[in-house]
């Protein structure tokens, strides 16, 4: 079964600093991965995807996450923290279940602050 | 374009009562799939519906209904209802079916249902 697990479920960095949301994940097969963000009282948007290419994915507003496969790991970077990325960060991977249709699963996530 | 819609945006109910939510995807977009998510935690997935057909369904109890109309909107219904099922109710739409690696789901703002 697939799963994954968002190390922190806070962060608090500065703005302009860098930032490290943390992902591991477990899978029996290669995995497709990807980080959403949830602004309050907006929708889920996706932020980046993997799906076995690059290993370094680029993604939306500077983010940008790296698949380790020898850590089981995703992580979610970017080089400086601008004040509208406060919000929810979730890791999630694709679970597929029978017929050949997939669902999104989630991880708990993790809550950013930025700080002036 | 409009995004995806729910309605309504806030719900109270007490329990034991039934609810109705309902959601409007992108234009032109055939699956529509429903995830819960509770406070704290990620979203959960409940129903995937395309081309007006259940094609996945999460563990959830039969009190969980849904249906997926011709103009591709959908309802998700919740009988009896009791605390626990108080939550952030999200829908997602895409072409295809949802959830894929190469299937980009958009997302609503959700229904916040509370139950007292």
């Amino acid at each position: 079964a697939q799963s994954v697990t968002q190390l922190d479920s806070h962060v608090s960095v500065s703005e302009g600093t860098p930032v490290l949301l943390r992902c591991n994940y477990s899978s029996s097969y290669s995995p497709s991965l990807f980080w959403y963000v949830q602004h309050p009282n907006k929708g889920l948007q996706l932020l980046l995807k993997y799906t076995s290419a690059a290993t370094l994915v680029k993604g939306i507003n500077g983010f940008e996450a790296e698949f380790k496969k020898s850590e089981t790991s995703f992580h979610l970077t970017k080089p400086s923290a601008h004040m509208s990325d406060a919000a929810e960060y979730f890791c999630v991977v694709i679970s597929t279940f029978s017929g050949g249709y997939n669902k999104l699963i989630f991880g708990a996530g993790t809550r950013l602050a930025v700080h002036p | 374009d409009a995004g995806v819609t729910q309605s309504p945006t806030h719900l109270i109910k007490t329990r034991g009562q039934h609810v109705t939510l309902r959601c409007s995807p992108i234009s032109g977009h055939k699956s529509v799939s429903w995830y819960q998510q509770v406070l704290g935690q990620g979203p959960q997935f409940i129903f995937q519906y395309y081309e007006k057909e259940e094609r996945g369904r999460g563990n959830f109890p039969d009190r969980f209904s849904a249906r997926q109309f011709p103009n591709y909107s959908s309802e998700l219904n919740v009988n009896a209802l009791l605390l626990g099922d108080s939550a952030l109710y999200l829908c997602a739409s895409s072409l295809r079916w949802g959830g894929t690696a190469n299937e980009k789901l958009f997302f609503g703002s959700g229904t916040q249902l509370s139950v007292l």
